[in-house]
Parts: C-alpha cells; structure tokens; sequence
C-alpha cells in the first residue's frame, strides 16, 4: 500500500453519463497529481494541485473537471466522455518544499466509456 | 517534448539473468528516478539519484546518472520472475513537476 487509494478501481459509463473518481491520500503531502495512461502512450499529467490550488491544467477537455475541496482529496469529475477517454487515471500525491519529489500513486480507476 | 525516452521498449531475460534498462532525457534536472508499475496497477517508486549523484543502490537495484549524456541507466540483478513489470524513469525539475517516459516492459521468464 502506497497511502494514497484511489475509487473506483473500475467504471464503465456512457457518453452521457456522469461520475466522479475520487482520490486520498493518508501521507499527509501538500500536492496531488491527476494522471491519465493510455496503452501504448506515456503517462499523460492533466492536473496538480499545490495546496489545494490548481497549478497545472494541461489543456484537458472541460468535460474532466477536478476538485481539491482539502489537501487530503481530490476528485475528478467526468460529464459526456468519448470512447477515446477510456484509460487508466491514477491519481498521485507528493510533498512539494522538500528537495525530492518523489510521487506516490494510488492503484488507478480502469475506465471504460461506452 | 521534454519527454525522455526509455530503451529498450521490451525486454524479455530468463530468471537470474541482469537486466539494464535505459533511460534518456532533453533538459536540466534536479533528479531522476525510476518507477515501477505491475500490469494495470499504480505506479511505485523504485529509486532516485540527485542529479550531483553518478551512482546508487538499493537491494538488487542500481542506478547511474551521466548528466553529461543526459542519461541514466538501471540495472536489476540476479532477476526474478515477480520483477515482470512495465519500468519508467522520470525525471523532475525545479518545480516538482515530473515527466515520465513511455516505459519499458519487462519479462523474465522462470
């Protein structure tokens, strides 16, 4: 166990459905990290959260939508998805100030979008 | 891109064999590390090296960096059929952020 649990570890929805993955972390860190990994593409950041700011938007559709309420949580919101959004998302935290920053990644949520 | 680029892409040893694993990349760095991932699992952190470090262990894993060939490489030795695992090297920057490569698969047959 990393310390950081990620739910659902499985969705599959509709492209019109909406739902929420949803990430903690017990580590006690001050940043977290959304990721979305494809097969056959690299590990892709879409957001970053330092002290429940946002920092990092790397031009993700609007149809995610994060949401840091607490450095603890951090959730991602999907509306109206495409087939091309199914992957792997895996959410991560670390403690930024310090001089590593090594990541530390919760199991992921496989999603399926019909 | 200032994505790195791993090598090879597979790789595939027989158990108690050594497998290398390279890693390259195109800024300046602060660190590297390596991760390891098990099919459709999270990413966990292996090792890291500072970037004023050329060499370092842990267990059955060793590291090198060259920041003058902007590479780095990691040996595991003595391998086992549980170290069959997709590999990624990722290296941060002044502002924590880090980038990842696309990984390499390895499989060690028992």
């Amino acid at each position: 166990e990393t310390g950081v649990t990620q739910t659902p570890r499985h969705l599959v929805m509709g492209m019109t459905n909406k739902k929420s993955l949803k990430c903690e972390q017990h580590l006690g860190h001050n940043a977290m990290y959304w990721y979305k990994q494809s097969a056959k593409k690299p590990l892709e950041l879409m957001f970053v959260y330092n002290f429940k700011e946002q920092t990092e938007n790397n031009s993700v559709p609007s149809r995610f939508s994060p949401e840091c309420p607490n450095s603890s949580h951090l959730f991602l919101h999907l509306h109206t998805l495409q087939p091309e959004d199914s992957a792997l998302y895996l959410c991560a935290s670390s403690q930024v100030g310090t001089d590593t920053d090594t990541q530390y990644f919760g199991p992921g949520t496989r999603l399926t979008v019909l | 891109s200032q994505q790195g680029e791993e090598d090879p892409q597979a790789l595939s040893i027989q158990e108690g064999e050594n497998a290398t694993m390279n890693c390259s990349y195109k800024t300046s760095i602060n660190n590297l590390q390596w991760y390891r991932q098990n099919s459709g699992r999270g990413l966990v952190h292996l090792i890291l090296i500072r970037s004023n470090e050329r060499e370092k262990h842990s267990g059955r894993l060793r590291v090198t960096l060259d920041t003058s060939k902007k590479s780095s490489s990691l040996l595991i030795t003595a391998s086992r059929a549980a170290d069959t695992a997709s590999y990624f090297c990722a290296h941060g920057g002044a502002n924590s952020k880090l980038t990842f490569g696309k990984g390499i698969t390895l499989s060690v047959r028992p």
